[in-house]
């Protein structure tokens, strides 16, 4: 069985940092994309960042470039994302996800890990 | 950047058939995925590449798209079907993945 599993969320003031961090297990981690997608406090799910097999490739949405780093560990079955420089905006449930690649879905999802950025 | 347009709201009586729609430029020529979100839950894939249902879920979901506008088309709508739901594409002009604003589907 697939399982997806964050943690590391958390308060944190702006302008702090966090690291989120998704255990993995059920599937061969190591072949496969990961992504996370963020939903802010009533509003719909966004698209953060996602990372190839190796590492090799990263990609983000424009508003956390700069900000924000994922990266993996195949070895431990783990995704992290790195996040500086926060801001209010944000807050929101960070949801890491199966990637399978370009034109396929994210086919499984963990629960979510609430940040919250906030004085 | 790419763009995708859901209404924010569908309503449907016990029974029938809802359709929700996701627009977007020529997301014909791209492979569209849905996905259904009950509250407090994360998000579950029903439909894949615009019509393919990944296993367990029920025949009563279906996809197509073409041209300007994917549809989720929701057959014999029961109350458990209530919740939102969301399409996403992968955008390759700027490899990242792109999700419609969602649709709050309401069975009445």
């Amino acid at each position: 069985e697939v399982q997806l599993v964050e943690s590391g969320g958390g308060l944190v003031q702006p302008g702090g940092s966090l690291r989120l961090s998704c255990a993995a297990s059920g599937f061969t981690f190591s072949s496969y994309w990961m992504s996370w997608v963020r939903q802010a406090p009533g509003k719909g799910l966004e698209w953060v960042a996602n990372i190839k097999q190796d590492g090799s490739e990263k990609y983000y949405v424009d508003s956390v470039k700069g900000r924000f780093t994922i990266s993996r560990d195949n070895a431990k079955n783990s995704l992290y994302l790195q996040m500086n420089s926060l801001r209010a905006e944000d807050t929101a449930v960070y949801y890491c996800a199966r990637d399978p690649g370009s034109s396929w879905p994210l086919d499984y999802w963990g629960q979510g890990t609430l940040v919250t950025v906030s004085s | 950047s790419y763009e995708l347009t859901q209404p924010l709201s569908v309503s449907v009586a016990l029974g029938q058939t809802a359709r929700i729609t996701c627009g977007g430029n020529n997301i014909g020529s791209k492979n569209v995925h849905w996905y259904q979100q009950k509250p407090g839950q994360a998000p579950v894939l029903v439909i894949y590449r615009d019509s393919n249902r990944p296993s367990g879920i029920p025949e009563r979901f279906s996809g197509s798209n073409s041209g300007n506008t994917a549809t989720l088309t929701i057959s014999r709508a029961q109350a458990g079907d209530e919740a939102d739901y969301y399409c996403q594409v992968w955008d390759s002009s700027t490899a990242s993945g792109v999700f419609g604003g969602g649709t709050k589907l309401t069975v009445l």
